[in-house]
């Protein structure tokens, strides 16, 4: 059973534009998301993150949205660059040092086009 | 500062074999966490090791092990392959357990595997 899901596997836009990456959950406990950016051939980076007790955090180009009612995140980019061509992950965290489960999702490819 | 670090980067085995990855945190970093990602299956969590101790562990058989050394490097090893063994592995380090859930958590470039 998948508890995190994006279910878009690839997203092409418009250099300049709004980019939306979505991800959607099915543990309500889930109390920390995150969103990463992955590049060919190199391990994923960190990009943002949200605590299920603010439904917004903004940095920069970059916005995540979360949704309690609807169990759902989405990742905003705006202006969308062609460097942001990569694969995005959201991740959702349940637990704390001892015991912890941390779930991503399948990814979304961004293809940017100039 | 150099970043985390896997080797080998790329590995060819058959079924059967076992498979040792090796994986340098940043330095300082004390805890390393690893996660395998296939197609199907996304990125998953496989352990985290804080001060030479498995702290988590998520949901894989124990054919996957892992173990942490007191300069902080990990290892990990994985027995008996099977063919849906073959994945990227990705480790990362942080300064501190349950770096996944803050930002402080950098990932290694991973070791493709893929098992034959």
């Amino acid at each position: 059973d998948q508890q995190v899901k994006q279910n878009s596997p690839s997203l092409s836009v418009q250099e300049g534009r709004i980019s939306i990456l979505n991800c959607d959950y099915t543990n309500s406990m889930f109390d920390y998301f995150l969103w990463y950016k992955k590049y060919p051939a190199e391990g994923p980076t960190f990009l943002i993150s949200i605590s299920s007790i603010k439904d917004k955090n903004e940095d920069g180009r970059f916005t995540v949205f979360l949704n309690k009612s609807a169990k759902h995140l989405s990742l905003h980019i705006v202006p969308s660059q062609p460097g942001d061509s990569a694969v995005y992950f959201c991740a959702a965290f349940i637990g704390g040092a001892g015991s912890y489960q941390l779930t991503f999702g399948k990814g979304t490819k961004l293809s940017v086009i100039p | 500062k150099a970043g985390v670090t896997q080797t080998p980067r790329y590995l060819i085995k058959t079924r059967g074999q076992q498979v040792t990855l090796s994986c340098s945190p940043i330095s300082g970093h004390r805890s390393v966490s690893w996660y395998q990602q296939t197609p199907g299956q996304g990125l998953q969590f496989l352990f985290e090791y804080f001060s030479e101790t498995q702290r988590n562990k998520g949901n894989f058989p124990g054919r996957f092990s892992g173990r942490q050394f007191s300069n902080s490097r990990s290892e990990m090893n994985v027995s008996t392959l099977e063919l849906g063994d073959s994945a990227l592995y990705l480790c990362a380090s942080s300064w501190s357990i349950s770096g996944g859930k803050r930002n402080e958590q950098f990932f290694g470039p991973g070791t493709r595997l893929t098992v034959l």
